[in-house]
């Protein structure tokens, strides 16, 4: 299946640093993609809708000036997380959707850890 | 959660037993797609099955969904160990259900 290679697999850093995670396609070519957040043990959570070339979609209660959301290729999509907290700690999963088909491929998932 | 259900939420079975799990939501769909993720890991794709499909078979794997109940189930034939994780429905809108865990005793 196609891959989505999301970057880094794991970050930790102190509050009130930003923290920029990547999602690429890498064999296809995605006009969408979709950020998640997942607390431990718990469903994936939407966060925001990420389409090329245009602003993204945010899903009600997350803030955009907090999580800032670059949609600036057909294969990148970029998550920045601006002036952490300890309870932005989370694991971030990122999906591509593949235009003929309709499927999500996701990364593997960038777990953040906020001290 | 964003929208429907999966149940059970947990699910424990011995190696070698079925494993069936639901998954509901609340709107009209276009399709329904069944995932899977291991502990941590990002999420991997199963089946994608159409509203104007009934059931899907891949492998060990047979989806079934019933468009006038919304309604979906996931049928896990001969599990076995490696099939523990937890597993999630997601609608054409890309969100998720709560998931069921499942695990699978050698």
């Amino acid at each position: 299946g196609a891959v989505v290679s999301q970057h880094p697999s794991w970050v930790i850093c102190k509050s009130g640093t930003s923290v920029k995670i990547e999602c690429r396609s890498l064999d296809f070519q995605a006009t969408t993609m979709f950020w998640y957040r997942q607390f431990p043990k718990q469903s994936l959570m939407l966060m925001a809708t990420s389409n090329e070339g245009s602003k993204a979609t945010y899903e009600q209660g997350v803030e955009k000036d907090k999580f800032l959301i670059n949609h600036a290729s057909l294969t990148l999509s970029t998550l920045t997380v601006t002036s952490a907290h300890p309870e932005d700690s989370s694991f971030y999963i990122c999906s591509a959707q593949q235009l003929n088909t309709g499927e999500l491929f996701f990364g593997e998932g960038s777990r953040l850890t906020v001290l | 959660s964003q929208q429907g259900e999966e149940d059970p939420q947990a699910l424990s079975i011995q190696e070698g037993e079925n494993a069936t799990m639901n998954c509901s939501y609340k709107t009209s769909i276009n399709n329904l797609q069944w995932y899977r993720q291991n502990s941590g890991r990002g999420l991997v794709h199963l089946i994608l099955i159409r509203s104007n499909e009934r059931e899907k078979h891949s492998g060990r794997l047979r989806v079934t969904l019933d468009t006038s109940k919304k309604s979906s189930s996931l049928l896990i034939t001969a599990s076995r160990a490696a099939d523990t994780a937890s597993y999630f429905c997601s609608r054409n809108d890309m969100r998720f259900g709560a998931g069921t865990r499942l695990t699978v005793k050698p």
